[in-house]
């Protein structure tokens, strides 16, 4: 199983909007709604902050969103802070129980 | 709140086998799913594998077929990852992380645990 093509870095002033894209196959995220992200600070754990493609949990700010068109979902950041500099990871459930993650971004505030 | 508490760092020779731990605490251990997922230095996130809430069936990536083996101990609500056979490629931060069953994304992530394959 290959994993999930990401762009390897994006970057925006704060305050932009920017979009991280994600792209698999009909086998995985073309194929499941089983879609989330996670945003990993350096020398931190991941943590989820979009699940089933544009579900967000508790405590995480709106200003995340996500989507999906066939193959490809896509993490949007709008009002970008400081704070949102990270890497961000997208993973798909595949199948028979199986996941794959992304290749991982590294998101850039300027 | 809920934890996952990982064991320490290790630092194994080639070919030998490494055992980690993922101690769960602040939920209903034998309701969720755990699953392995490692980070290679400087590289992304790679699954591993998942062990059901009972433990009574596992899932691996066919990568890691035939050296890891995920245990779970309901009795000190832990969970473990063997893997054998270790390579200088196995270097890198490994996570538990659970999983609510169905609903394919992980919530709560252990701290990571460094493991250095050398010689």
């Amino acid at each position: 199983q290959s994993a999930l093509t990401q762009p390897a870095s994006v970057s925006g002033s704060p305050g932009q909007s920017i979009t991280v894209s994600c792209t698999g196959t009909s086998s995985d995220v073309g194929n499941y709604y089983h879609v989330s992200w996670y945003q990993q600070h350096p020398g931190k754990a991941p943590k989820l902050i979009i699940s089933d493609v544009t579900r967000r949990p508790s405590g995480v700010s709106n200003r995340f969103s996500g989507s999906k068109s066939g193959n490809t979902a896509s993490l949007t950041i709008s009002g970008l802070q400081a704070e949102d500099e990270a890497d961000y990871y997208c993973c798909s459930y595949v199948r028979g129980g199986t996941y794959v993650f992304g290749t991982g971004t590294q998101v850039t505030v300027l | 709140q809920v934890q996952l508490v990982q064991s320490g760092a290790e630092v194994m020779e080639p070919g030998a086998s490494v055992k980690l731990s993922c101690k769960a605490s602040g939920y209903s251990f034998t309701t969720y799913y755990m699953h392995w997922v490692r980070q290679a230095p400087g590289q992304g996130l790679e699954w591993m594998g998942v062990i059901s809430p009972s433990g009574d069936f596992t899932v691996y990536a066919q990568i890691f077929q035939g050296r890891v083996t995920m245990t779970r101990d309901a009795s000190t609500s832990t969970v473990y990852m063997d893997l054998s056979s270790l390579r200088s490629d196995d270097t890198a931060v490994y996570y538990c992380a659970r999983e609510l069953p169905q609903s394919s994304y992980f919530d709560y992530w252990g701290q990571g645990t460094l493991v250095t394959v050398s010689s």
